[in-house]
């Protein structure tokens, strides 16, 4: 399967616990993106990296969260002190600098 | 800032029959891209079709088809000879030309029924 991919793809947790996802973009992608989609709600952008620089974050990434693409290949998203707010659905996409985005089955956090 | 309306919640459609879901957007923008994006029950989101607002003539991608209205900034998707496996969330989606930023920005999505 040469499709973005990510794990987990579920994650209980409990609050105050850190999680961390990983997205793997298909191959040579260079642009990678990381979403979060709530029930009832469209996606929201939360970061965008193009290789390994980290080009745009989103309001909604507080100081809790964090995202990593070393040496451009994988993504990792990490989430600190979770808070039931956190709970979502993860998404993560990634394009080869044009303009169709590829998006992954995502991970599905649920915070107790 | 950006921002894309869908105020369909739901929508059914009999098998075989046309469906037209609604979007509209808002944006300062003169040059933009527009999305409709498919997303069956836990698979992921998959591109339907797409509109670069510089074209005028409307995208068609065999049953699905926009109605582009630059003026109106409405982007609406009708699908023709609905099956059952277009039963979905559809999501109408923007994105900015310019080249420093790539995030979408979507609407809160339809959800289509279709029925035998």
């Amino acid at each position: 399967d040469t499709g973005v991919s990510q794990n987990p793809r579920h994650k209980i947790t409990k609050r105050g616990q850190n999680v961390t996802f990983r997205c793997d973009p298909i191959s040579e992608h260079n642009r990678l993106y990381w979403y979060r989609q709530t029930l009832g709600q469209g996606p929201e952008f939360l970061t965008y990296f193009q290789n390994e620089a980290q080009l745009e974050k989103s309001r909604l990434l507080s100081d809790r969260f964090s995202a990593e693409r070393p040496k451009g290949s994988f993504s990792t998203l990490e989430i600190q002190r979770t808070e039931q707010g956190d709970s979502a659905m993860y998404l993560c996409a990634s394009s080869l600098g044009t303009v169709e985005a590829f998006f992954g089955q995502g991970t599905r956090l649920t915070v107790v | 800032a950006q921002t894309v309306t869908q105020s369909q919640p739901e929508m059914s459609v009999q098998e075989a029959e046309t469906v037209t879901l609604s979007c509209t957007y808002d944006t300062s923008e003169s040059d933009y891209y527009l999305f409709w994006y498919k997303q069956p029950p836990s698979r992921q989101m998959i591109l339907v079709i797409r509109q670069e607002a510089y074209k005028q003539q409307n995208a068609t991608e065999n049953r699905f088809s926009v109605n582009f209205q630059k003026a109106a900034k409405s982007f609406s998707l009708k699908i023709s000879d609905s099956q059952l496996g277009d039963a979905a969330m559809y999501f109408c989606a923007y994105r900015s030309a310019f080249r420093d930023t790539d995030k979408l920005i979507f609407g809160t999505g339809t959800r289509l029924q279709v029925f035998p």
